[in-house]
């Protein structure tokens, strides 16, 4: 069994629509924990990075972790076609030794216009 | 200002071949990584280093080595490619803490083995 489990999607949505994306994930350690958005034959950037518990938002995505159910959350509003990527979530469990992260497979979103 | 760069982006080697990719960073980080993406599997981290002169295994570190001669190279090698080892490839570097700094990632190498 996967550490980080992520529907492979693909995802489509209209313009304009709500995204919700999501990881389970089964190591309680994890406490950090990041979205990285990934376009076709780029590298992954960072999109959002949580510490624990709670809510961040930034613009138009917000990002949720629920340590207790062991869930994370990614939300994008006000989809635009520009957001069309593949998402990936990614854990870590501590600040140091190397900083070892754990992705998810990543969710293909497509957003049409 | 370039960030992560990898050489080369495409290659194709036939089963047995050897090849070296290389990993240029210059944000002057102190750790770099290399990861392996499949479908279906994710970002596998393959091996990575904390400082020049260091390395260390990652979670599929098997036919590969890896050299950190100056901090500002990571060079993954592949001594006797496998068909398995078809993939892309990414180079990534961060400050220390990376869990609360971000990852860099350089654009990739797809690599096919024949």
């Amino acid at each position: 069994q996967k550490e980080v489990e992520q529907d492979p999607g693909p995802l489509s949505v209209p313009e304009g629509a709500i995204v919700s994306l999501n990881c389970t994930y089964s190591n309680s350690a994890f406490q950090y924990f990041m979205w990285y958005r990934q376009y076709s034959r780029k590298g992954p950037e960072l999109l959002m990075y949580t510490y624990s518990s709670g809510n961040k938002e930034d613009g138009r995505f917000t990002a949720q972790v629920d340590k207790s159910s062991k869930y994370i959350s990614l939300f994008i509003r006000d989809s635009q076609p520009s957001d069309s990527a593949t998402y990936l979530c990614a854990m870590s469990a501590s600040e140091t030794s190397g900083s070892r992260l754990t992705f998810g497979e990543g969710t293909q979103l497509t957003v049409n216009p | 200002n370039a960030g992560v760069t990898q050489t080369p982006k495409f290659r194709v080697l036939k089963t047995g071949q050897s090849m070296t990719l290389l990993c240029a960073q210059d944000m002057n980080h102190e750790y770099m990584y290399w990861y392996r993406q499949d479908p279906g599997m994710g970002l596998r981290l393959i091996h990575y280093s904390v400082g020049e002169g260091t390395t260390a295994k990652g979670e599929v570190p098997d036919g590969y080595n890896v050299s950190r001669l100056k901090k500002q190279n990571f060079l993954l090698g592949l001594e006797s490619a496998a068909p398995s080892q078809t993939s892309v490839y990414f180079c990534a570097s961060s400050y220390p803490s990376g869990g609360k700094r971000p990852q860099h990632f350089g654009d990739g190498t797809r690599l096919s083995i024949l």
